[in-house]
């Protein structure tokens, strides 16, 4: 199936914790983004890859690092977790330009 | 700073009528997104918007452009349950990058 995949679908863990998630597209796109969206269903775009380079990297906490291995692949790495990073994280790609997102089923975090 | 604003928050409708989401913003774009999301699942791409005027339908929905107002509409004809869900509009800045800011969202609940 073409699509963006994430890993893991849900991840519990404690507070002081690092974690990473792990994005994969298929869809032959160049940009990869990762998003948050919170308990109130807000969405807010957190970083953005083209070819493997940072395009957008919004005013998030550094504790929150994207790695992008490849075109195909997006990594978000959180050190230090706090409870307030507790949201579903959701990768998504799309060819540049102003082209429609595809998004990956998400990751429910919760920080205990 | 960027503002996009969706009205209403809530709404509750019977099968069969008729309703319409707005969506406003408040800085310059050409680009606006609709994207549908169903209780604990991804977002689904539903219209794609890219000039002045800009008019797509796609079953009962049909969604418009009017970037001098910077308003887009998503409308609701003879609504049924399966329209359940929270609707996002979004707005692209940026060339390559195409950074998208949504808006607070939509729950929409069609009563029988």
């Amino acid at each position: 199936d073409t699509a963006v995949s994430q890993t893991p679908k849900y991840l519990v863990t404690q507070m002081g914790n690092d974690k990473s998630i792990k994005c994969e597209q298929n869809l032959g796109h160049d940009t990869m983004y990762w998003y948050k969206q919170d308990s109130k269903k807000f969405l807010k775009i957190m970083f953005s890859y083209n070819n493997k380079e940072l395009i957008i990297n919004e005013t998030v906490p550094n504790r929150f690092s994207p790695k992008s291995p490849d075109k195909a692949h997006l990594n978000l790495h959180i050190n230090s977790l706090e409870l307030g990073d507790s949201a579903v994280y959701f990768c998504a790609s799309s060819q540049s330009g102003p082209n429609e997102q595809f998004f990956g089923p998400g990751t429910r975090l919760t920080v205990l | 700073e960027l503002k996009v604003e969706q009205n209403p928050l809530f709404l509750s409708m019977q099968e069969g009528k008729n309703y319409t989401i707005y969506c406003n913003y408040s800085t310059t774009s050409d680009r606006l997104y609709w994207y549908r999301q169903d209780p604990g699942k991804s977002l689904e791409s539903l219209f794609v918007l890219l000039s002045n005027g800009a008019v797509k339908q796609e079953g009962r929905l049909m969604a418009s452009l009017d970037t001098k107002a910077r308003l887009s509409t998503l409308h609701i004809t003879a609504a049924v349950h399966d329209l359940s869900a929270t609707y996002f509009c979004a707005v692209g800045y940026g060339g390559a990058t195409n950074k998208l800011i949504f808006g607070t969202g939509t729950l929409l609940a069609v009563q029988p």
